[in-house]
């Protein structure tokens, strides 16, 4: 069965520092991908998504993600944090087969420090 | 252009109850997705429409969940009885495509 897993609860950082958020993926073929962010009392919004292509793809706000196919991974990134990107990130997956069928990790929780 | 609308925000009922929820999807969206998101999971998908039919309800607790979108526009997701297990946030989400998914901001649901 297809499943994400985003193995950090929690990351908390310094106000400037970079940040990088784990994202592993269990399927057979190379899903679609995306990256949500979630701020308090707000749905989701979309960062970044990789179908195909270029395995380094560039989002929203300044943040990045790598696909690394041997490690079946999807790691989000940002060189500099600010305060508002205190929030919580879920990575999902898409499975490209008939209806799409979204699968979101458990999310990661972040803090920053001023 | 408008968002995903949803209402109410917030509701409080008792176990045993019943509760309805409305979403409004964005304009021209033919796909419809309902998640449950309990507190400290990500979302779980229970239901997706593709105009006003079903093409996914595999986690859909079906003996007290019903959901159903109307004329392939508004869709209503009901829970009768609750548990309070169920105290969650709905989400739904509307899209053109597999592209994209746009999130309504959500109804917190307690059950006491």
């Amino acid at each position: 069965a297809q499943s994400v897993t985003q193995p950090d609860i929690h990351i908390t950082v310094s106000e400037g520092a970079s940040l990088e958020l784990r994202c592993n993926y269990s399927y057979g073929a190379t899903p679609y991908l995306f990256w949500y962010v979630q701020s308090p009392g707000q749905g989701l919004q979309l960062l970044l998504k990789y179908f195909s292509g270029d395995t380094l793809v560039q989002g929203i706000k300044g943040f990045e993600a790598e696909f690394k196919r041997s490690q079946s991974s999807f790691n989000l990134r940002k060189p500099s944090v600010h305060w508002s990107d205190a929030a919580e990130y879920f990575c999902a997956v898409a499975t490209p087969s008939g209806t799409y069928k979204y699968i979101f990790g458990t999310g990661t929780r972040l803090k920053v420090l001023a | 252009e408008a968002g995903v609308a949803q209402s109410p925000r917030y509701k409080i009922i008792e176990k045993r109850q019943s509760v309805a929820f409305w979403c409004n999807p964005i304009s021209g969206h033919a796909t419809l997705y309902w998640y449950q998101q309990i507190l400290g999971q990500g979302p779980k998908l229970l239901i997706q429409f593709q105009n006003n039919g079903v093409v996914d309800d595999s986690q859909l607790p079906k003996d007290r969940f019903s959901a159903e979108r109307l004329k392939g526009v508004d869709s209503t997701l009901k829970i009768q009885p609750a548990k309070l297990e169920d105290s969650a946030v709905y989400l739904c989400a509307s899209s053109l495509d597999f592209n994209e998914q746009f999130f309504g901001p959500g109804t917190r649901l307690t059950v006491l």
